[in-house]
């Protein structure tokens, strides 16, 4: 079956503009994770979706990055007044459950350089 | 807090030799732990993880990791390398608590695998 899909695959972008990532997710999945892969901070969580709960956003670093959750299912990722350390490659996951028991599932992820 | 530590950012091995990723881990709670495989310009596949039940995990391609409670350890081997397995390995803890698999990633080792 399709596995989690992001779009666009590579994104370039001029500070202080606004960009919007996507992760379609597997579908069935509940849960839906965004991370931030990047040279200097590594691999990091930004915000948990799961069900019609409300979102877990203990890791987004500041108040320019928002992410939403349509119908249960796709998700955007956005990013106001872009700086040149949002540069990073954004990856998002997808499991069947919340809890750790259930694997994730991993897109092949965006990759935002901010000029 | 939870933490990873993986020990060594490249570890180069020859083919055929064994390969020994070290993580060491920080958790106040009975953690959930996780092998990650990223190939270039790809998602992270999961190797393998260990949820409480046998210590010694067996993974796919090979790889198996053991969970050491008294040394929290949970370093991931394979006894014989291959070409294919050069990559960029990650591990990660999950704590479970408040209905959240999401994960602390490590930073990250380069295996890189010698002819």
């Amino acid at each position: 079956g399709a596995g989690v899909s992001q779009s666009p695959s590579n994104k370039v972008t001029e500070k202080g503009k606004d960009v919007e990532l996507r992760c379609d997710p597997i579908s069935g999945h509940t849960a839906l994770y965004w991370y931030r892969q990047s040279l200097g901070q590594g691999l990091e969580f930004l915000i948990y979706f799961q069900g019609n709960s409300a979102p877990d956003k203990s890791g987004l670093p500041s108040d320019r990055f928002s992410a939403e959750r349509t119908g249960g299912s796709v998700s955007t990722l956005t990013i106001q007044r872009t700086q040149q350390e949002d540069s990073a490659v954004y990856l998002c996951a997808s499991s069947l459950g919340g809890q750790p028991v259930y694997e994730q599932y991993f897109g092949p992820g965006t990759r935002l350089t901010v000029t | 807090a939870q933490s990873v530590t993986q020990l060594g950012s490249h570890v180069s091995v020859s083919e055929g030799a064994l390969v020994l990723l070290r993580c060491n881990y920080s958790s106040s709670v009975p953690p959930y732990l996780f092998w990650y495989v990223q190939y270039p310009n790809q998602g992270l596949q999961l190797l393998l993880k260990y949820t409480s039940a046998a210590t010694l995990v067996k993974g796919i391609n090979g790889f198996e990791a053991e969970f050491k409670k008294s040394e929290t350890s949970f370093h991931l081997t394979k006894p014989s390398a291959h070409m294919s397995d050069a990559a960029e390995y990650f591990c990660a803890v999950s704590s479970g608590s408040g209905n959240t698999g999401k994960l602390i990633f490590g930073q990250g080792t380069t295996l890189q695998v010698k002819p």
